[in-house]
């Protein structure tokens, strides 16, 4: 069955620090990748996507991930966080089927 | 101003009732979902539909029920099989063959007393 992974279920930084969150996905078909975040309260926003072409995205808030398809992983990168970073973050996994799959989450801390 | 609607925000029920929550769209999206988000578990999907009277079980269908009779619209039906169903529930739709993500709802919190 299909299946997403994200390395860590909750991530506390502080502000200024790098952030990498990992994802992993089991599907072996072609598929569109996505974050997306949840802010305390607020309703899931798209962060970026990848469907082709160049395997390093940029999103919105400086957030960028990169597409691995040998490693089946869309890792999610920001080189200096602040601390309205505070959130979930979710990584999704379009398959050829349409049937998108959630990850389960990290929730992370942004420190002052 | 397109979008997804989800109603009502909040819902009460009693243990064995049915109850259907609704989600209407009218981005003119080809597919809808339905998932359930609890703390820690993330989103997991209930059900989706591609098509209008095609609908595809997700990851945890059990105890869940759903139609799609019209392109905008695909409510869903928590019965009393399903053992645990207070949760929040997301509607989303999306436009298939497009580079576009989804479109979600506000939520259902949904309270089994």
């Amino acid at each position: 069955a299909q299946s997403v992974s994200q390395h860590n279920h909750h991530v506390i930084l502080s502000e200024a620090a790098s952030l990498e969150l990992g994802c992993n996905y089991s599907y072996g078909g072609t598929v569109n990748l996505f974050w997306y975040v949840q802010y305390p309260g607020q309703h899931l926003q798209l962060l970026l996507k990848y469907f082709s072409g160049d395997p390093l995205v940029k999103g919105i808030k400086g957030f960028e991930a990169e597409f691995i398809k040998s490693k089946f992983s869309f890792n999610l990168r920001k080189p200096s966080v602040q601390w309205s970073d505070t959130a979930e973050y979710f990584c999704a996994v379009k398959t050829s089927y349409d049937k998108v799959i959630f990850g389960p989450g990290t929730s992370l801390s942004v420190i002052p | 101003d397109g979008g997804i609607t989800q109603s009502p925000k909040y819902l009460f029920r009693k243990e064995g009732q049915n109850v259907t929550l609704s989600c209407e769209q009218n981005l003119n999206h080809d597919a809808m979902y339905w998932y359930r988000q609890d703390p820690g578990q993330g989103l997991r999907l209930i059900y989706y539909s591609q098509i209008v009277n095609d609908f595809q079980k997700g990851d945890i269908a059990e105890g869940y029920s759903v139609s799609r009779e019209k392109k905008e619209s695909f409510p869903l039906t928590v019965t009393s099989a399903q053992k645990n169903p207070t949760a929040f529930y997301l509607c989303a739709s999306y436009k298939t063959g497009t580079p576009y993500g989804y479109t979600f709802g506000s939520g259902t919190r949904l309270t089994v007393v």
